[in-house]
């Protein structure tokens, strides 16, 4: 299958800080990735999807000046954490979509786990 | 709203059984589905997809559509402890997002 890697898979921050985090597919290009959010025992949240060279459209509730997203390249898509709170500590996972799958199929990167003190 | 509905568990099964994994969705258009396996900490990884209806299957596992009755299953031959995991069941919904159930946990006992 293809392969999505994210960097950095684990980031301890200050409150106030930003944080970004790279997902990049390695195998294919991209045109379309997305931005889950996963706190401890609780399913997938769709934050935002991203789609290469436009801005990317966020879910209802998901403050999209808090969480920047760019997708600068068919293979980049990079989330910024701005003044980062205790409250954003959560896993961060994105994902990417194979446009020649023929199915939507997404494959996801290894996730990055976000602590604010 | 679209969406999908999956049993949280947790499912038990022994080792070398079957385990049958099951998951409801709401509307009738949904054009393709999918499973994936979940471990803790992990981020999720893709077992198989199915858009026709019928039985497809990849190894130990078996997907299964029906349209009709609007349900999936996933079926894990020959259980082993390293199934344990978390199952999501997604579904696409004629755009280009999934939607996820919220898991079923899977419990392989030795």
């Amino acid at each position: 299958g293809a392969v999505v890697s994210q960097h950095p898979s684990r980031v301890i921050c200050k409150s106030g800080t930003s944080v970004k985090i790279e997902c990049r597919s390695l195998d294919f290009q991209a045109t379309t990735m997305f931005w889950y959010r996963q706190f401890p025992k609780q399913s997938l949240m769709l934050m935002a999807t991203s789609n290469e060279g436009s801005k990317a459209t966020y879910e209802q509730g998901v403050e999209k000046d808090k969480f920047l997203i760019n997708h600068a390249s068919l293979t980049l898509s990079t989330l910024t954490v701005t003044s980062a709170h205790p409250e954003d500590s959560s896993f961060y996972i994105c994902s990417a979509r194979d446009p020649y799958g023929g199915t939507d199929t997404q494959y996801f990167g290894p996730g990055t786990r976000l602590t604010v003190l | 709203q679209k969406e999908v509905e999956q049993n949280s568990g947790p499912l038990s099964v022994p080792e070398g059984a079957i385990a049958s994994l099951n998951c409801t969705y709401s509307d009738r258009g949904s054009q393709s589905f999918f499973w994936y396996r979940q471990y803790s900490g992990k981020s999720p990884e893709l077992i198989m997809f199915i858009y026709s209806n019928g039985d497809k299957e990849d190894g130990r596992f078996t997907a299964q559509l029906n349209k009709a009755s609007q349900y999936v299953s996933l079926l894990i031959r020959d259980s082993q402890p390293s199934d344990s995991a978390t199952y999501l069941c997604a579904a696409n919904f004629g755009n280009e997002k999934l939607t996820f159930g919220t898991g079923t946990r899977l419990t392989i006992i030795p």
